[in-house]
């Protein structure tokens, strides 16, 4: 069964810095990954997505994620934190190969940058 | 609309009660999915319609829920007799394709906030 552990609940960083949060996934064969971002009161957005392509995946505001199959991680990274980018971030892997819509959710990381 | 409408955006219910959450998903787009939010956690898979049809319910948790899309657009789920454990944050998402759970395409609506007293 697909599955996706988020290492960190809640992460801190100061304005300017590096970000990285942490995923393992685990998966019978192999998966889709993505990150989706969730802001206050708004919608979940996806961030970038792993299908298979090249490793290291470039997403929007700067974020990236490196697949690392060896690792079963699909960590995301960002060089220079931002104010804007505190939120919510889920780690997410497709259920399976067939085209149900089942998406797999971690528990989320929440991210805190501070001035 | 440009986005996945929800309605309402925030319920309040007694327990017993029944309660019809709506999706108006972005036009076009024939895949549907519901999700559930729970307090502190990531979201869970409900039911997903390709079209009309149910392709995929088996994240509804029992039969108190209940999912319909009757015309192919706007889906309607559906809650009997309210439990506290209902109490969530019910997300819909909508995709042009059935391969938007694959590509992770899926475009989330904000979510009806139920809370069950």
């Amino acid at each position: 069964a697909q599955s996706v552990t988020q290492l960190d609940s809640h992460v801190s960083v100061s304005e300017g810095t590096p970000v990285l949060l942490r995923c393992n996934y685990s998966s019978s064969y192999s998966p889709s990954l993505f990150w989706y971002v969730q802001h206050p009161n708004k919608g979940l957005q996806l961030l970038l997505k792993y299908t298979s392509a090249a490793t290291l995946v470039k997403g929007i505001n700067g974020f990236e994620a490196e697949f690392k199959k060896s690792e079963t991680s699909f960590h995301l990274t960002k060089p220079s934190a931002h104010m804007s980018d505190a939120a919510e971030y889920f780690c997410v892997v497709n259920h399976g190969s067939s085209n149900t819509g089942k998406l797999i959710f971690g528990q989320g990381t929440t991210l805190q940058v501070k001035p | 609309g440009a986005g996945v409408s929800q309605t309402p955006s925030n319920k309040v219910t007694e327990k017993g009660k029944y309660v019809e959450l709506r999706c108006d998903p972005i036009s076009g787009h024939t895949a549907l999915y519901w999700y559930r939010q729970s307090l502190g956690q990531g979201p869970e898979f409900l039911i997903y319609f390709q079209g009309t049809g149910a392709a995929d319910d088996s994240g509804l948790p029992n039969d108190r829920f209940f999912a319909v899309r009757p015309e192919g657009s706007v889906s309607t789920l559906k809650i009997q007799r309210t439990e506290r454990g209902d109490s969530a944050v019910y997300l819909c998402a909508s995709s042009l394709n059935p391969q938007g759970a694959n590509t992770g395409e899926l475009f989330f609506g904000e979510g009806s906030r139920l809370t069950v007293l």
